[in-house]
């Protein structure tokens, strides 16, 4: 089983519905949970980080973290076609000096307006 | 300020030659990581610098592929002996510390270099 789960979709949503993106995880030992936005041919860019359990909001976007269920989640409101980008959920697991980062493969998101 | 920049943004070379890639992380960043994209495949980690400390090879995957980072600031990939299956984005990454606090374990990402091996 891999560390990390997310489903690679394509996903393909009308503008203004509710996205929802996932990961889940195996380690128990992830703390910090973060996801990145990669639009075609850039770098990812970080969206939103979190290390509690519990829901964190950013305007349009709520970043949304389950540790008992090992579950991550992103909620996109009233996407816009600007959405369209390929999601990456990160996790970074801490001990000893050390850090260890690990990516999903990512969920390829497209608003269709 | 400036975010990661990288170059070259495109590289096209042929098989058997060895090819250099350049990474400018942050100001002040203290990490700096290498990340490998396949087309449709998530990131898989090559390499991180953190401060002076001995770099963390671990996910080099052979050893035609090396780097450096020289002053703490500026890093090299180098990949001799290019073969096709090389071709990806090479992506470079950089961070504030391994300090510990949250923000410190956020990556910054640069455009990346795109390398086509023919």
């Amino acid at each position: 089983q891999k560390e990390v789960e997310q489903d690679p979709g394509p996903l393909s949503v009308p503008e203004g519905a509710i996205v929802s993106l996932n990961c889940t995880y195996s380690n128990s030992a992830f703390q910090y949970f973060m996801w990145y936005r990669q639009y075609s041919r850039k770098g990812p860019e970080l969206l939103m980080y979190t290390y509690s359990s519990g829901n964190k909001e950013d305007g349009r976007f709520t970043a949304q973290v389950d540790k008992s269920s090992k579950y991550i989640s992103l909620f996109i409101r009233d996407s816009q076609p600007s959405d369209s980008a390929t999601y990456l959920c990160a996790m970074v697991a801490t001990g000893a000096g050390s850090y260890q980062l690990t990516f999903g493969k990512g969920t390829k998101l497209s608003v269709i307006p | 300020g400036a975010g990661v920049s990288q170059s070259p943004s495109n590289k096209v070379t042929e098989k058997g030659k060895d090819v250099e890639l350049r990474c400018d992380p942050i100001s002040g960043h203290t990490a700096l990581y290498w990340y490998r994209q396949s087309l449709g495949q998530g990131l898989e980690f090559l390499i991180y610098f953190q401060g002076n400390s001995a770099p963390d090879k671990s996910g080099l995957p052979s050893d035609r592929f090396s780097a450096e980072r020289t002053g703490g600031s500026v890093s090299t990939l180098t990949i001799q002996r290019t073969q096709q299956e090389d071709s990806a984005v090479y992506l470079c990454a950089s961070s504030l510390a391994l300090a510990g606090r949250a923000r410190d374990y956020e990556q910054y990402f640069g455009p990346g270099t795109r390398l086509t091996v023919t």
